[in-house]
């Protein structure tokens, strides 16, 4: 069965700073990765995802993710954050054999300092 | 705004009820999947329904059951409720459930068991 680490528990910046967040996977076939975010009280909704092709994705409010494959990573970036952003970050992962579900990782909570 | 419903926004009961959440999946929408958010097990898939069948189990509990309807809404029946049951419930739904499908959420449901 696939799992996603996330191993950043809570992450915090002032605001223009740079954001990498790191996402790792288990899962030794084809997966689709995907990044959502979930704004304080609202639901989970899809910044980013990668299904095959150029390795690095670009996503909504000027997010990123590069998938390298050798390193079974996803990690999350932005050039400069703004408070905005303030959130928490889901990594999740969809493997190619069984159920559509998604995995989950456990979230990093990301707080920018105005 | 994902175009995914939920109802209600938020329930509040008593232990050994029986409640009923409600997902309307995107116009278009075929799949339509549940999740479990808690702070313990974080976001965990429940189940999924793919144009009225069942497709996929998670780990959902054998006190739990859901049904899509033809006209495709989803509802999620939680019954002899314990306190460990509280979370946040979230459904969403894709085009047809493929590998390469995107899953999109909706506000989900808050369910306070006391």
């Amino acid at each position: 069965a696939q799992s996603v680490s996330q191993h950043n528990h809570h992450v915090i910046l002032s605001e223009a700073a740079s954001l990498e967040l790191g996402c790792n996977y288990s899962y030794g076939g084809t997966v689709n990765l995907f990044w959502y975010v979930q704004y304080p009280g609202q639901h989970l909704q899809l910044l980013l995802k990668y299904f095959s092709g150029d390795p690095l994705v670009k996503g909504i409010k000027g997010f990123e993710a590069e998938f390298i494959k050798s390193k079974f990573s996803f990690n999350l970036r932005k050039p400069s954050v703004q408070w905005s952003d303030t959130a928490e970050y889901f990594c999740a992962v969809k493997a190619n054999f069984g159920n559509e579900k998604l995995t989950f990782g456990t979230g990093t909570r990301l707080t920018i300092i105005p | 705004d994902s175009g995914v419903t939920q109802t209600p926004k938020h329930l509040i009961t008593a232990t050994g009820q029986r409640v009923t959440l409600r997902c309307s999946p995107r116009s278009g929408d075929l799949s339509v999947y549940w999740y479990q958010q808690s702070l313990d097990q974080g976001l965990q898939f429940l189940i999924q329904y793919y144009n009225g069948e069942e497709r996929a189990k998670g780990n959902i509990l054998e006190r739990f059951s859901a049904q899509q309807f033809p006209d495709l809404h989803s509802e999620l029946n939680l019954s002899s409720l314990e306190l460990g049951d509280s979370a946040l419930y979230f459904c969403a739904s894709s085009v047809v459930g493929g590998f390469t499908d995107t899953q999109y959420f909706g506000p989900g449901t808050r369910l306070t068991v006391l």
